[in-house]
């Protein structure tokens, strides 16, 4: 299995409170990316990165940052937490193109309730 | 831009019955397709992909998928289900532009496989 740790694995926040969400890597993969999973949207993105310090946006990034100074750790922040962004958020990690076809790995999620 | 259907949200069926997950893409570009598995409560894994060459994939668990460019269609298959392939299962695609690997999900079928 590839040795993606995500933290927490569950939170429960109020509204407008900040909120941090880890994944960490011990695969040295190039490419890190944070998806949110919800009924009937199947994963979309929100940021992805391809290196330290090098991220884009995704399909649904407003309301979230991110960071990357270490090639094994990718933050994902919600600056001020709202109800619309309670979901279960995944990590994922590739290789990239270098390392094969680029197939995503996955953590095991980060179940996020903002009441 | 990419994008990918599924055209059905949920497929019940009997144990040892065959099964057919469909998928349907839409890219202006060539793309690499692939399945990807949930089980409960956990991350997503890769079933099998296509990058090129044979048509006919075959995954792990037995499971296969068929490319069909003219169709724009990359179905999932298996000749005799078991309990435990109740899962949901995410066709995604990634076209070839670029290496950091944005897979597009379509949103899930979830098989349930009966006694």
């Amino acid at each position: 299995d590839a040795g993606i740790t995500q933290s927490p694995r569950h939170k429960v926040t109020e509204t407008g409170t900040p909120v941090t969400l880890r994944c960490h890597q011990t695969e040295n993969h190039r490419y890190m990316y944070w998806y949110r999973q919800d009924p009937g949207h199947g994963l979309r993105l929100i940021h992805y990165s391809y290196g330290v310090k090098d991220t884009d946006k995704g399909e649904v990034s407003d309301g979230y940052s991110v960071s990357r100074s270490k090639t094994e750790d990718f933050l994902l922040t919600l600056e001020s937490a709202t109800s619309s962004q309670t979901s279960v958020y995944f990590c994922a990690i590739s290789a990239g193109l270098e390392g094969g076809a680029g197939e995503l790995f996955f953590g095991e999620g980060s179940r996020l309730t903002v009441l | 831009a990419q994008s990918v259907t599924q055209l059905d949200s949920q497929v019940p069926v009997f144990e040892e019955a065959p099964v057919e997950l469909r998928c349907n893409y839409s890219s202006s570009v060539s793309v690499y397709l692939f399945w990807y598995v949930q089980y409960p409560n956990q991350g997503l894994q890769l079933l099998l992909k296509y990058l090129s060459g044979s048509t006919l994939v075959k995954g792990i668990n037995g499971f296969e998928a068929e490319f069909n460019k003219s169709q724009t269609s990359f179905h999932l298959r298996k000749p005799s289900v078991h309990i435990s392939d109740t899962a949901e299962y995410f066709c995604a695609v990634s076209d070839l532009a670029g290496s950091a690997r944005q897979l597009t999900f379509g949103s899930g079928t979830q098989l349930t496989v009966l006694p």
